[in-house]
């Protein structure tokens, strides 16, 4: 079993702050890195999937980084929404096993 | 709307019971997932099938039963299951590696809204 971690485990931040979430993973047999966000009462939905070392990913006010020399990713969320509450996952891919971390779970205040 | 349905959203059993939990994908994908989530761990990867054959089973009870009868359905079979296995089951589809490659798709998980079991 892989051990995949995130940090942290909860965030509460206030609307308009912006804010980051660490996911370390194991630096051998890499294939991908996925992040994932999961709103209550939803399914998880992909929000990017990294392949290469040194990419950087974006979406909205969301982007991603990623490092697999060191074994680590970072997602920031800019500007931080009420809508952006959710739990964002993280998932080491080798191939067709995902190896997922415990989530960040992130609280935005209005 | 992902594209992957689970049924029942609820459970309620008891320990003697049979019942089936029971996801459809109309992806086209070739993987098809049966994940676990307890409270405070991480999603649990329990079965995976690709191109209908069985090709992860990480040391899971047998009284948890999968079956995929074709790469849409995916059934997970529970029979004299235990309080501890109340827990979200997610189902969830994907490309495969080897379409991966060959198409250049990034493999991600499509997942359905899970099947809350609650095992009296």
């Amino acid at each position: 079993i892989l051990n995949v971690e995130q940090s942290p485990q909860s965030l509460h931040v206030q609307e308009g702050d912006s804010t980051n979430f660490t996911c370390s993973f194991p630096s051998s047999n890499f294939y991908a890195l996925h992040w994932y966000r999961w709103e209550t009462a939803k399914s998880p939905e992909a929000l990017f999937v990294m392949t290469l070392n040194g990419d950087e990913k974006k979406k909205g006010r969301i982007s991603a980084t990623l490092n697999t020399k060191e074994g680590y990713s970072y997602l920031y969320i800019k500007g931080s929404q009420p809508e952006d509450s959710a739990t964002y996952l993280c998932a080491f891919n080798t191939g067709n096993q995902f190896y997922f971390g415990t989530g960040t779970s992130l609280t935005v205040i209005p | 709307e992902t594209g992957v349905t689970q049924t029942p959203r609820h459970l309620v059993m008891g320990m003697t019971n049979k019942k089936s939990l029971k996801c459809e994908q109309h992806l086209g994908h070739n993987a098809m997932y049966w994940y676990k989530q307890s409270a405070k761990k991480p999603l649990e990867l329990m079965f995976v099938y690709s191109l209908e054959e069985r090709v992860e089973n990480n040391s899971v009870p047998s009284r948890f039963s999968p079956e995929c009868p074709n790469s849409s359905h995916l059934f997970l079979h529970l029979h004299t299951l235990q309080p501890e296995d109340s827990a979200l089951y997610l189902c969830a589809s994907s490309q495969g590696e080897i379409e991966t490659t060959r198409t250049g798709n990034t493999g991600e998980l499509f997942f359905g809204e899970g099947s809350r079991l609650t095992v009296l």
